[in-house]
């Protein structure tokens, strides 16, 4: 089955300061890849997403990349602000038996200091 | 988005008792949804996986018995702790992909359930 690694487990930066969040893969059948953002206690949102047949997505501060041969993808983060804090989610997702099956990392808690 | 409606949002029961979680997807026809269990600080943990009509894939160490998963229309799922024990207390999310989500395999997350068991 699909394998995610997710890294850092905490990232720690100042506001202002760019962060990046990196997770890799094992299965090339996976083909989509998306981003979660959980605050404490809440439902994961949907930040952003990538697809296999693109590179690089951007959405404001957020961007992702994709690298497909060497199997990683990261996450980048500009101009942090306090309310970035929260834990990220990494998924790899491939098709199973007529399912997507997403395979999640297991998180980076961000912490923005003011 | 695709709207996922999850409840009961918190749930207390004593040892011994049964306590089902239903997981609604509003607006789109959810072919496929996913239980899953988190602890504080740590990630989501894949439970099952749930096809509309067909019986749910229980992933390595997640008691079919213990965690029962109905999926019985393209709507609702519910999730049954049977027999609830202190260490069942956790946080029980769903999430449901779909005809909304495309062949993409895009989620939808349900807005969680927290399950104190005294």
């Amino acid at each position: 089955g699909e394998n995610v690694e997710q890294h850092p487990s905490t990232l720690s930066v100042q506001e202002g300061d760019s962060a990046v969040i990196k997770c890799t893969y094992s299965d090339s059948a996976s083909n989509y890849f998306p981003w979660y953002k959980q605050e404490l206690g809440k439902r994961p949102q949907l930040i952003i997403d990538i697809r296999s047949n693109v590179g690089e997505k951007k959405d404001q501060r957020i961007a992702v990349t994709l690298n497909k041969t060497a199997k990683h993808f990261s996450l980048h983060i500009t101009e942090t602000q306090p309310e970035d804090s929260a834990v990220y989610f990494c998924a790899a997702t491939f098709l199973s038996g007529g399912s997507y099956i997403p395979t999640f990392g297991r998180g980076t808690s961000l912490i923005v200091h003011p | 988005g695709a709207v996922v409606s999850q409840h009961p949002s918190r749930v207390i029961c004593k040892s011994g008792t049964s306590v089902k979680i239903e997981c609604r997807s509003l607006d789109f026809q959810a072919t496929t949804m996913f239980w899953y269990r988190q602890f504080p600080k740590q990630s989501l943990m894949l439970m099952a996986t749930s096809n509309e009509g067909s019986k749910a894939t229980y992933e390595q160490g997640v008691e079919k018995d213990k965690f029962l998963i109905n999926h019985a229309s393209l709507t609702l799922s519910t999730l049954t702790v049977t027999s609830a024990h202190p260490e069942d207390s956790s946080f029980y999310i769903c999430s449901a992909s779909g005809l909304a989500g495309g062949p993409s395999g895009e989620l939808f997350f349900g807005e969680g359930s927290r399950l104190t068991v005294l």
